[in-house]
């Protein structure tokens, strides 16, 4: 049982690329998240989905695009990158009543 | 909206001694979780322990102990025997009950047991 996957693990963009982080889980949770950690802060929520087709923003979702298409996928898209969007990503998952969230193990992304 | 507060950037504890990790927050909601996150340098987030707002007893899980007091909003936890694999961040995080996966975190506390 594989979990929560994010993919790449680490990625270096440069200023005004575009890029998409994939996540993929498959626990047939209906709730997906992604947040970003920055150097010391905790994490914020950038967009969530309470199932497919269903999508809303979070805390800091300006220049993040996502989409949910299926029950296991929930990618994140950089639009154009910008130095502040280096960070930590992770997406999470969780079912529909519960209260645990499974995260995936991160992606550094890395903008210059 | 609801925030999440932990006033200590970072603390140390011998090994097999005691810590205790403060966490206050605020919200107007009445039905919600307060969760303690463990985040080890391979940064991978792990669930330590977790409360239901409406549960007065506090929880355990093992080692780890909370002190939940809902009016002082208030949701320390703490770490007894602390071993070398305790070293880590730990964060303190609240989530709306059935509001999907939205979790308000702190800002973390770097926790360093010492040999």
């Amino acid at each position: 049982n594989a979990g929560v996957t994010q993919t790449p693990k680490f990625q270096v963009l440069k200023t005004g690329q575009s890029m998409t982080l994939q996540c993929a889980q498959d626990m047939n949770h209906e709730y997906m998240s992604w947040y970003r950690q920055d150097p010391g802060m905790g994490l914020r929520l950038i967009h969530y989905s309470v199932g497919a087709g269903i999508t809303d923003q979070g805390e800091v979702p300006n220049g993040y695009n996502v989409s949910r298409s299926t029950t296991e996928d929930f990618p994140l898209r950089l639009l154009s990158a910008a130095p502040s969007q280096t960070s930590v990503y992770f997406c999470a998952s969780s079912y529909w009543g519960t209260d645990e969230a499974f995260f995936g193990q991160g992606t550094r992304l890395t903008v210059v | 909206a609801q925030t999440v507060t932990q006033s200590q950037p970072e603390m140390s504890v011998q090994e097999a001694e005691t810590v205790t990790l403060s966490c206050t927050y605020d919200t107007s909601e009445s039905n919600y979780y307060l969760f303690w996150y463990k985040q080890p340098p391979s940064r991978q987030m792990i669930l330590v322990i977790r409360q239901e707002a409406y549960k007065q007893q506090n929880a355990t899980e093992n080692r780890f102990s909370v002190n939940f007091q809902k009016a002082a909003k208030s949701f320390s936890l703490k770490i007894s025997d602390s071993q070398l694999g305790d070293t880590a961040m730990y964060f303190c995080a609240f989530e709306i009950k059935a509001a999907g996966n939205k979790l308000t975190f702190g800002g973390g506390t770097r926790v360093l047991v010492k040999p």
